[in-house]
Protein backbone atom coordinates (compact mmCIF):
# COMPACT_ATOMS: atom_id res chain seq x y z
CA UNK A 1 0.00 0.00 0.00
CA UNK A 2 1.66 2.91 -1.02
CA UNK A 3 1.03 6.03 1.20
CA UNK A 4 2.91 8.39 -0.54
CA UNK A 5 2.49 9.06 -4.35
CA UNK A 6 4.08 10.39 -7.62
CA UNK A 7 1.57 9.61 -10.40
CA UNK A 8 4.36 11.04 -12.86
CA UNK A 9 7.39 8.81 -13.73
CA UNK A 10 8.72 11.75 -16.23
CA UNK A 11 8.45 15.47 -16.78
CA UNK A 12 10.18 17.23 -19.70
CA UNK A 13 10.36 21.54 -19.43
CA UNK A 14 11.48 23.68 -21.33
CA UNK A 15 14.73 25.90 -19.85
CA UNK A 16 13.06 29.06 -18.40
CA UNK A 17 9.55 27.53 -18.03
CA UNK A 18 8.14 26.49 -14.99
CA UNK A 19 8.31 22.52 -13.70
CA UNK A 20 5.33 21.51 -11.58
CA UNK A 21 5.96 18.27 -9.79
CA UNK A 22 3.37 16.32 -8.16
CA UNK A 23 2.78 14.42 -5.10
CA UNK A 24 -0.38 12.41 -3.10
CA UNK A 25 -0.80 11.32 0.07
CA UNK A 26 -2.87 8.64 1.85
CA UNK A 27 -1.92 8.97 5.09
CA UNK A 28 -4.05 12.60 7.05
CA UNK A 29 -1.28 11.73 10.34
CA UNK A 30 1.26 13.17 7.82
CA UNK A 31 2.97 15.98 9.66
CA UNK A 32 5.52 17.32 7.73
CA UNK A 33 6.42 16.82 4.09
CA UNK A 34 9.90 17.32 2.01
CA UNK A 35 10.99 17.49 -1.31
CA UNK A 36 14.31 15.53 -2.42
CA UNK A 37 16.57 15.80 -5.49
CA UNK A 38 18.92 13.10 -6.81
CA UNK A 39 21.20 12.77 -9.36
CA UNK A 40 22.21 9.20 -10.32
CA UNK A 41 24.66 7.38 -8.00
CA UNK A 42 24.75 10.17 -5.19
CA UNK A 43 22.53 10.66 -2.27
CA UNK A 44 18.93 12.60 -1.99
CA UNK A 45 19.80 16.27 -1.77
CA UNK A 46 17.21 18.25 0.48
CA UNK A 47 15.42 21.18 -1.45
CA UNK A 48 12.44 22.05 0.26
CA UNK A 49 9.75 21.33 3.15
CA UNK A 50 6.58 22.10 4.18
CA UNK A 51 4.75 21.58 7.50
CA UNK A 52 0.71 20.45 7.63
CA UNK A 53 0.11 23.73 9.44
CA UNK A 54 0.85 26.10 6.39
CA UNK A 55 -0.10 25.55 2.95
CA UNK A 56 2.96 27.59 0.97
CA UNK A 57 6.63 27.97 1.49
CA UNK A 58 8.86 29.24 -0.96
CA UNK A 59 12.71 29.64 -1.27
CA UNK A 60 14.22 30.94 -3.96
CA UNK A 61 13.31 29.14 -7.09
CA UNK A 62 11.09 26.34 -5.48
CA UNK A 63 8.02 26.75 -4.14
CA UNK A 64 6.28 24.20 -2.43
CA UNK A 65 1.94 24.10 -2.05
CA UNK A 66 0.26 21.72 0.22
CA UNK A 67 -3.35 20.96 -0.15
CA UNK A 68 -4.14 19.28 2.99
CA UNK A 69 -8.23 18.45 2.29
CA UNK A 70 -7.24 17.36 -1.30
CA UNK A 71 -3.76 15.57 0.23
CA UNK A 72 -1.70 16.51 -2.19
CA UNK A 73 1.02 18.77 -2.47
CA UNK A 74 3.19 20.18 -5.36
CA UNK A 75 6.77 21.57 -6.37
CA UNK A 76 7.17 24.44 -8.36
CA UNK A 77 10.47 25.47 -10.23
CA UNK A 78 10.59 28.93 -11.62
CA UNK A 79 12.57 29.58 -13.99
CA UNK A 80 13.61 25.74 -14.47
CA UNK A 81 17.25 25.44 -15.44
CA UNK A 82 18.70 22.25 -17.47
CA UNK A 83 20.58 21.61 -13.72
CA UNK A 84 17.38 20.99 -12.48
CA UNK A 85 17.46 17.87 -14.50
CA UNK A 86 17.28 14.97 -11.99
CA UNK A 87 14.70 12.25 -10.33
CA UNK A 88 12.52 14.56 -7.62
CA UNK A 89 11.52 12.53 -4.33
CA UNK A 90 8.77 13.73 -2.39
CA UNK A 91 8.84 12.48 1.43
CA UNK A 92 6.61 12.64 4.52
CA UNK A 93 6.55 12.52 8.14
CA UNK A 94 4.63 10.40 10.12
CA UNK A 95 4.23 12.68 13.42
CA UNK A 96 6.51 15.71 15.59
CA UNK A 97 9.30 13.37 16.93
CA UNK A 98 9.32 10.42 14.69
CA UNK A 99 12.49 10.42 11.87
CA UNK A 100 10.36 7.54 9.03
CA UNK A 101 10.28 8.94 6.19
CA UNK A 102 7.83 7.69 3.22
CA UNK A 103 8.97 8.45 0.04
CA UNK A 104 7.19 8.53 -3.25
CA UNK A 105 8.59 6.78 -5.96
CA UNK A 106 10.02 9.85 -7.87
CA UNK A 107 9.47 11.97 -10.87
CA UNK A 108 12.70 12.26 -13.47
CA UNK A 109 12.62 15.79 -14.73
CA UNK A 110 14.38 16.40 -18.13
CA UNK A 111 14.96 20.17 -18.65
CA UNK A 112 15.61 20.94 -22.30
CA UNK A 113 17.82 24.06 -23.20
CA UNK B 1 30.45 20.90 8.38
CA UNK B 2 31.15 18.03 6.86
CA UNK B 3 28.46 16.05 5.20
CA UNK B 4 26.90 12.77 6.19
CA UNK B 5 29.69 10.10 4.88
CA UNK B 6 29.26 6.51 4.20
CA UNK B 7 31.94 3.14 3.44
CA UNK B 8 32.69 1.75 1.51
CA UNK B 9 30.59 3.16 -1.64
CA UNK B 10 30.70 0.16 -2.90
CA UNK B 11 30.55 -3.67 -2.36
CA UNK B 12 30.23 -6.90 -4.04
CA UNK B 13 29.02 -10.10 -1.88
CA UNK B 14 27.96 -13.35 -2.71
CA UNK B 15 24.48 -14.80 -1.64
CA UNK B 16 24.92 -16.46 1.92
CA UNK B 17 27.92 -13.62 2.68
CA UNK B 18 27.22 -10.98 5.58
CA UNK B 19 27.89 -7.53 5.14
CA UNK B 20 28.75 -4.28 7.22
CA UNK B 21 28.07 -0.95 6.01
CA UNK B 22 29.25 2.28 7.90
CA UNK B 23 28.10 5.92 8.23
CA UNK B 24 29.41 9.19 9.91
CA UNK B 25 26.41 11.68 10.11
CA UNK B 26 27.09 15.63 10.40
CA UNK B 27 28.52 16.56 13.75
CA UNK B 28 26.44 17.09 16.36
CA UNK B 29 23.44 15.14 14.90
CA UNK B 30 22.78 12.22 16.61
CA UNK B 31 19.53 10.47 15.07
CA UNK B 32 20.79 8.17 12.13
CA UNK B 33 18.44 6.42 9.33
CA UNK B 34 18.97 4.02 6.95
CA UNK B 35 17.10 3.34 3.84
CA UNK B 36 17.44 0.93 1.18
CA UNK B 37 17.01 1.61 -2.66
CA UNK B 38 15.93 -0.47 -5.37
CA UNK B 39 14.34 0.39 -8.84
CA UNK B 40 10.87 -1.66 -7.99
CA UNK B 41 10.52 -0.43 -4.41
CA UNK B 42 12.17 2.55 -4.32
CA UNK B 43 13.07 4.36 -0.57
CA UNK B 44 12.34 2.41 1.84
CA UNK B 45 13.06 3.22 5.82
CA UNK B 46 15.28 0.69 7.64
CA UNK B 47 15.60 1.46 10.72
CA UNK B 48 16.24 4.89 12.81
CA UNK B 49 19.00 5.37 15.60
CA UNK B 50 18.85 8.04 18.17
CA UNK B 51 21.66 8.16 21.26
CA UNK B 52 22.37 4.29 20.18
CA UNK B 53 19.18 3.01 20.66
CA UNK B 54 16.78 2.17 17.81
CA UNK B 55 13.66 3.67 18.23
CA UNK B 56 11.69 2.60 14.65
CA UNK B 57 11.91 -0.17 12.50
CA UNK B 58 10.55 -0.81 8.89
CA UNK B 59 9.31 -3.72 7.51
CA UNK B 60 12.55 -5.73 6.62
CA UNK B 61 13.47 -9.15 8.10
CA UNK B 62 15.90 -9.64 10.94
CA UNK B 63 18.69 -10.33 8.86
CA UNK B 64 18.77 -6.63 8.85
CA UNK B 65 20.13 -5.21 11.70
CA UNK B 66 21.72 -1.78 12.72
CA UNK B 67 24.03 -0.24 15.51
CA UNK B 68 25.06 3.20 16.83
CA UNK B 69 27.84 4.14 18.83
CA UNK B 70 28.89 6.93 21.31
CA UNK B 71 29.58 9.10 18.78
CA UNK B 72 26.66 9.02 16.48
CA UNK B 73 28.55 6.97 14.12
CA UNK B 74 26.27 3.95 12.51
CA UNK B 75 26.71 0.98 11.34
CA UNK B 76 24.25 -1.72 9.39
CA UNK B 77 24.54 -5.04 9.00
CA UNK B 78 22.83 -7.61 6.43
CA UNK B 79 23.69 -11.34 7.31
CA UNK B 80 23.10 -14.54 5.01
CA UNK B 81 22.78 -11.88 1.82
CA UNK B 82 19.86 -12.81 -1.10
CA UNK B 83 20.05 -11.49 -4.31
CA UNK B 84 17.48 -9.45 -3.92
CA UNK B 85 19.52 -7.44 -1.44
CA UNK B 86 21.32 -5.42 -3.88
CA UNK B 87 20.39 -2.01 -3.79
CA UNK B 88 22.00 1.58 -2.42
CA UNK B 89 21.72 2.21 0.99
CA UNK B 90 21.27 5.24 2.12
CA UNK B 91 22.18 6.78 5.40
CA UNK B 92 20.81 9.65 6.73
CA UNK B 93 20.99 11.79 9.99
CA UNK B 94 18.80 14.79 11.52
CA UNK B 95 19.34 16.91 14.60
CA UNK B 96 16.86 17.40 17.45
CA UNK B 97 15.97 21.15 16.60
CA UNK B 98 15.00 20.11 12.73
CA UNK B 99 12.49 18.15 10.59
CA UNK B 100 15.02 17.44 7.98
CA UNK B 101 16.69 14.46 7.34
CA UNK B 102 20.53 14.93 4.91
CA UNK B 103 21.79 12.15 3.40
CA UNK B 104 24.73 10.43 2.58
CA UNK B 105 26.10 9.56 -1.07
CA UNK B 106 24.89 5.98 -0.21
CA UNK B 107 26.81 2.81 -0.54
CA UNK B 108 25.56 0.43 -3.77
CA UNK B 109 26.07 -3.03 -2.38
CA UNK B 110 25.57 -5.96 -5.40
CA UNK B 111 24.81 -9.33 -4.54
CA UNK B 112 26.36 -12.12 -6.60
Amino acid sequence: DQQVKQNSPSLSVQEGRISILNCDYTNSMFDYFLWYKKYPAEGPTFLISISSIKDKNEDGRFTVFLNKSAKHLSLHIVPSQPGDSAVYFCAARLGAGSYQLTFGKGTKLSVIP
Amino acid sequence: KAGVTQTPRYLIKTRGQQVTLSCSPISGHRSVSWYQQTPGQGLQFLFEYFSETQRNKGNFPGRFSGRQFSNSRSEMNVSTLELGDSALYLCASSSLTSSTQYFGPGTRLTVL
